[in-house]
C-alpha cells in the first residue's frame, strides 16, 4: 500500500466553520492531489500541488485553499465550511505523471 | 476540453457471466493516458491499468481484460466469469494535463454481482 495518511477520518461540523483535512506521505512523491468525491460526479479535483509550496487550482477549487510547506504534508482547508461541501475528499500522490495513489478517504459532513 | 463518459451507471450480473464497462472520452491531446479504478464497498481506491495514448494493444490480466480504441475515443473493461467480490464502483479516468497530470474522472459504473 501507498504510504500516504488522510487525518481526520471522518469529521461532521457547522457551517460557517473552517475545516481543515491533512494528507501525509512518506513515499517523498513530488505531486499531490486533492479530490472531492460526489454521487453522479465522480471524482472532482479540487487543488494540486507539484512542489514545495507550489500549488495550482483544480476543476472545483472555489471555497478551498491548499497548503504544502513540507514535501510529505499537504493540506485543504474549507475557511467557512457551506453544506454544499459536505462530500468525501481524497488525497492522491503521484511520483510524475504517473499512476496516482490515494487515501482512504475523509467523510465531511456540514450541517 | 477533457470529457469521461460511463453511461452505465448501474449493472447487476449473476456470477460466472462475463460483464463489459464501457467508457468513453474526449480530449483534443494527442498524448494522454486512460486510467481505471476500483472503488469496492470499503471505500478506497484501488488502481487497475494506465494505458497511454500511443499503445492501443489489448491487455489481458487474469480475468480482467481492456479493450483501447482510438477510432472510437474508447477504453472498456471487461470481467470474465464475475464474481462477487468484483463488486464494486469502476471508475475510468483521463490524463492529458502533462506533466502534473490532474485527472478528470467519469461518473463511475456500480457493478453488483450476485451469487
Amino acid at each position: 500500500d501507498a504510504g500516504i495518511t488522510q487525518s481526520p477520518r471522518h469529521k461532521v461540523t457547522e457551517t460557517g466553520t473552517p475545516v481543515t483535512l491533512r494528507c501525509h506521505q512518506t513515499e517523498n512523491h513530488r505531486y499531490m492531489y486533492w479530490y472531492r468525491q460526489d454521487p453522479g460526479h465522480g471524482l472532482r479535483l479540487i487543488h494540486y500541488s507539484y512542489g514545495v509550496k507550489d500549488t495550482d487550482k483544480g476543476e472545483v477549487s472555489d471555497g478551498y485553499s491548499v497548503s504544502r510547506s513540507k514535501t510529505e504534508d499537504f493540506l485543504l482547508t474549507l475557511e467557512s465550511a457551506t453544506s454544499s461541501q459536505t462530500s468525501v475528499y481524497f488525497c492522491a500522490i503521484s511520483r510524475t505523471s504517473d499512476i496516482q495513489y490515494f487515501g482512504a478517504g475523509t467523510r465531511l459532513s456540514v450541517l | 476540453a477533457q470529457k469521461v463518459t460511463q453511461a452505465q451507471t448501474e449493472i447487476s450480473v449473476v456470477e460466472k457471466e462475463d460483464v463489459t464497462l464501457d467508457c468513453v472520452y474526449e480530449t483534443r491531446d494527442t498524448t494522454y493516458y486512460l486510467f481505471w479504478y476500483k472503488q469496492p464497498p470499503s471505500g478506497e481506491l484501488v488502481f487497475l491499468i494506465r494505458r497511454n495514448s500511443f499503445d492501443e494493444q489489448n491487455e489481458i490480466s487474469g480475468r480482467y481484460s481492456w479493450n483501447f480504441q482510438k477510432s472510437t475515443s474508447s477504453f472498456n473493461f471487461t470481467i470474465t466469469a464475475s464474481q462477487v467480490v468484483d463488486s464494486a464502483v469502476y471508475f475510468c479516468a483521463l490524463s492529458d494535463h502533462f506533466p502534473h497530470n490532474d485527472m478528470r474522472f467519469g461518473a463511475g459504473t456500480r457493478l453488483t454481482v450476485k451469487p
